[in-house]
């Protein structure tokens, strides 16, 4: 069975500082991994995907993740953290071959100006 | 054109009523999905539709009843819903539900049972 863990419930970064959100995950294949961003009210809005080839995956908004096999872990990060970034991040993983994406518990991010 | 949309974007309604949330995307896309959404809570699958005939249920309660009339479109029937069923309704499509394409979700449905 596939899972994710997000171990942060919130992560809170000054305005302009790197940024770090948390994901490892299990699956018994290879994995495909996604970063969700879900603004209040709103849906979730693709951020990136790592599915195979280079392990550091560039995305929207100047955000990445760096895959990382050994550890199974695929944090989003970005280098200069804006307050518009303040939102609820989602990561989640889908098993090769499997219709059912899993998402993680979420990780509310914060930038404080 | 990544767009998704999902009417309404509000519905409050009985536990008595009967009402549809409605999904449609225009990318050509043959996967379809229902989530679930509480506060602060993760997306919770609940039916993918894959070339329009469903494939997933994740053991959702009769009184939701999902209905594909047509590639672009995806229906979620609702009848005698209990408050506990108040939630974002949130809708997505895939290119290909067999691969490692990308789920693009609409904006959802914020419905509230009374």
């Amino acid at each position: 069975a596939q899972s994710v863990a997000q171990p942060e419930d919130q992560v809170n970064v000054a305005e302009g500082n790197p940024l770090t959100v948390k994901c490892t995950y299990s699956v018994s294949g290879n994995p495909y991994l996604f970063w969700y961003v879900q603004y209040p009210n709103r849906g979730l809005q693709f951020l990136l995907k790592y599915i195979t080839g280079d392990n550091l995956v560039k995305g929207s908004y100047g955000f990445e993740a760096e895959f990382n096999k050994s550890q199974t872990s695929f944090h989003l990060k970005k280098p200069s953290a804006l307050v518009s970034d303040s939102a609820l991040y989602f990561c989640a993983v889908r098993d090769a071959g499997a219709q059912k994406l899993v998402f993680g518990q979420g990780t509310r991010l914060t930038i404080n100006p | 054109d990544t767009e998704v949309t999902q009417t309404p974007k509000h519905l409050v309604m009985g536990m008595t009523n009967k009402k549809s949330l409605k999904c449609e995307q225009h990318m050509g896309h043959r996967a379809m999905y229902w989530y679930k959404q509480k506060a602060k809570k993760p997306p919770e699958l609940m039916f993918v539709y894959s070339y329009e005939k469903l494939s997933i249920n994740e053991s959702v309660p009769s009184r939701f009843s999902p209905e594909c009339p047509n590639s672009s479109l995806l229906n979620l029937h609702l009848h005698a819903l209990q408050p506990e069923d108040s939630a974002l309704y949130l809708c997505a499509s895939s290119q290909d539900p067999a691969n490692t394409d990308t789920q693009y979700f609409g904006p959802g449905t914020r419905l509230t049972v009374l």
